[in-house]
C-alpha cells in the first residue's frame, strides 16, 4: 500500500498571505496525485488532479506542483473561504487501491 | 446539475448489515467508474470500494469479503452492501464519481453529501 503523508498537520496563516502544504508518497506515484478541500460538515471538493491541473471552477490562486514522491499545494493570497482541511490522494496503483493523506488543517492565524 | 445523493445510513448493531444507495442525476453513471469512500469521525478519508463500467469491482483489504458494491445503470444508481459490521466501520460514507485521464487511475470529481453509519450496541 502506498502511504501518503501530509505536513504540517495544522497550518496557521493570516488572510492575504501564502500557504504551502506538503504531501509525500511512500513510493513514486508519478503525477497521479489529487488535492481536495473539505469544510466542516461538507463533502470533499476536488481542487487539483494530475498533480497540477485545476479542476473546473477552481480559482487560479490554487496551484499544485510536484511529481514522483513529493507534492505541494500552494494557495496564494488566502481568502476567508480557503480555511479548511486539505487532503491529498494518490491513484497510481494496479489493481486499484486509492489512498489519502491524513489531511492538513489550514486555520486563520 | 451533476449530483450524487446517498441514502440508507443509520444505527446498526455490531455484526449487522446495512445497504447504502447512491442516486445520480445530471449524468449517466453507465460510462463512469463509481466509488464509495468513508470518513470516520475526526479522521481522514478511506477509499472503500469501486465498481467499473463492466461491473468489475475492487476493495481494500479492510472491507474485502464483507462489503459488496454493485450498480444498476437502469436506475442510474449504485449500492454498497455492508455485512459483519464492526465499530471500526462507523463513518460518514460518501459516494463519488471516478474522474480519469487513464482507466482506473482515478481521482474523485463528484461527491455526494454523505450518509452516516453508526455501528453500536
Amino acid at each position: 500500500e502506498i502511504v501518503m503523508t501530509q505536513s504540517p498537520a495544522t497550518l496557521s496563516v493570516s488572510p492575504g498571505e501564502r500557504a504551502t502544504l506538503s504531501c509525500r508518497a511512500s513510493q513514486s506515484v508519478s503525477s497521479n496525485l489529487a488535492w481536495y478541500q473539505q469544510k466542516p460538515g461538507q463533502a470533499p471538493r476536488l481542487l487539483i488532479y494530475a498533480a497540477s491541473t485545476r479542476a473546473t471552477g477552481i480559482p487560479a490562486r490554487f496551484t499544485g506542483s510536484g511529481s514522483g514522491t513529493a507534492f505541494t499545494l500552494t494557495i496564494s493570497s488566502l481568502q476567508s473561504e480557503d480555511f479548511a482541511v486539505y487532503h491529498c490522494q494518490q491513484y497510481n496503483n494496479w489493481p486499484p487501491m486509492y489512498t489519502f493523506g491524513q489531511g492538513t488543517k489550514l486555520e486563520i492565524k | 446539475e451533476v449530483q450524487l445523493v446517498e441514502s440508507g445510513g443509520g444505527l446498526v448493531q455490531p455484526g449487522g448489515s446495512l445497504r447504502l444507495s447512491c442516486a445520480a442525476s445530471g449524468f449517466i453513471i453507465s460510462t463512469y467508474d463509481m466509488h464509495w469512500i468513508r470518513q470516520a469521525p475526526g479522521k481522514g478519508l478511506e477509499w472503500v470500494s469501486a465498481v467499473g463500467t463492466i461491473a468489475d469491482t475492487f476493495y481494500p483489504d479492510s472491507v474485502k469479503g464483507r462489503f459488496t458494491i454493485s450498480r444498476e445503470n437502469a436506475k442510474n444508481s449504485f449500492y454498497l452492501q455492508m455485512n459483519s459490521l464492526t465499530a471500526e466501520d462507523t463513518a460518514v460514507y460518501y459516494c463519488a464519481r471516478g474522474g480519469t485521464l487513464d482507466k482506473w487511475k482515478e481521482y474523485f470529481d463528484v461527491w455526494g453529501r454523505g450518509t452516516l453509519v453508526i455501528v453500536s450496541s
